[in-house]
């Protein structure tokens, strides 16, 4: 496998349930992003990992909580959502820092019930 | 504030026209500046990058675009469209400390 990978592709949850998203990349890049891309919005920016610690959270609510145990490995970790939240959700790596171009993976369709 | 914005929501071409997507940005100094696009339920990819030098940039797929700093601009353009272009296209900046900020998009329309 190469590039940046997500599972799952697509998931339905309802607003108790408890999930997680996963991304993995397989470039030796040591930085790793979420974004979430809702219907006519611009990409939002979620969170920033470099070197496995979290360099940036932009203001999200506590129910998204983000996990990087290593720089390959990153997750999304849902819980309580509300139905807002139902978007495409997107994870990116770079060589490091965000000024280096960034590898997207092919996202996770959410939607919340 | 630092952005970026593309001014066209939405652009409709016909097959084998010329295309030209805008996309202006607002940062104190040069930006690094990207150009992505994104196929219906699928990720970023990137089109092509700017940092410095040569003011035009060549990318994959027979795009290209002109950084021009009075303008503030970095738009795309491609001289013959095919059906497969049709999809989503984003402009992004960052700054050498600051994050990627990415404009609103804009959708390409491809008529046969």
């Amino acid at each position: 496998e190469t590039g940046v990978t997500q599972t799952p592709r697509h998931l339905v949850m309802g607003m108790t349930n408890k999930k997680s998203l996963k991304c993995e990349q397989h470039l030796g890049h040591n930085a790793m992003y979420w974004y979430k891309q809702s219907a006519k919005k611009p990409l939002e920016l979620m969170f920033v990992y470099n070197f496995k610690e979290q360099t940036e959270n932009n203001s999200v609510p506590s129910r998204f909580s983000p996990e990087c145990p290593n720089s390959s490995h990153l997750f999304l970790h849902l819980h309580t959502l509300q139905p807002e939240d139902s978007a495409l959700y997107l994870c990116a790596s770079s060589p490091e820092g965000q000024d280096n171009e960034q590898f997207f993976g092919p996202g996770t369709r959410l939607t919340v019930l | 504030a630092q952005s970026v914005t593309q001014p066209d929501i939405h652009i409709t071409v016909s097959e084998g026209a010329s295309l030209e997507l805008r996309c202006n940005y607002s940062y104190g100094a040069t930006p690094y500046l990207f150009w992505y696009v994104q196929s219906p339920g699928q990720g970023l990819q990137l089109l092509l990058k700017y940092f410095s030098g040569d003011t035009l940039v060549q990318g994959i797929k027979g795009f290209e675009a002109e950084f021009k700093r009075s303008q503030s601009s970095f738009n795309l353009r491609k001289p013959s469209v095919h059906w497969s272009d049709a999809a989503e296209y984003f402009c992004g900046g960052s700054s050498n400390t600051g994050k990627l900020i990415f404009g609103q998009g804009t959708t390409l329309q491809v008529k046969p």
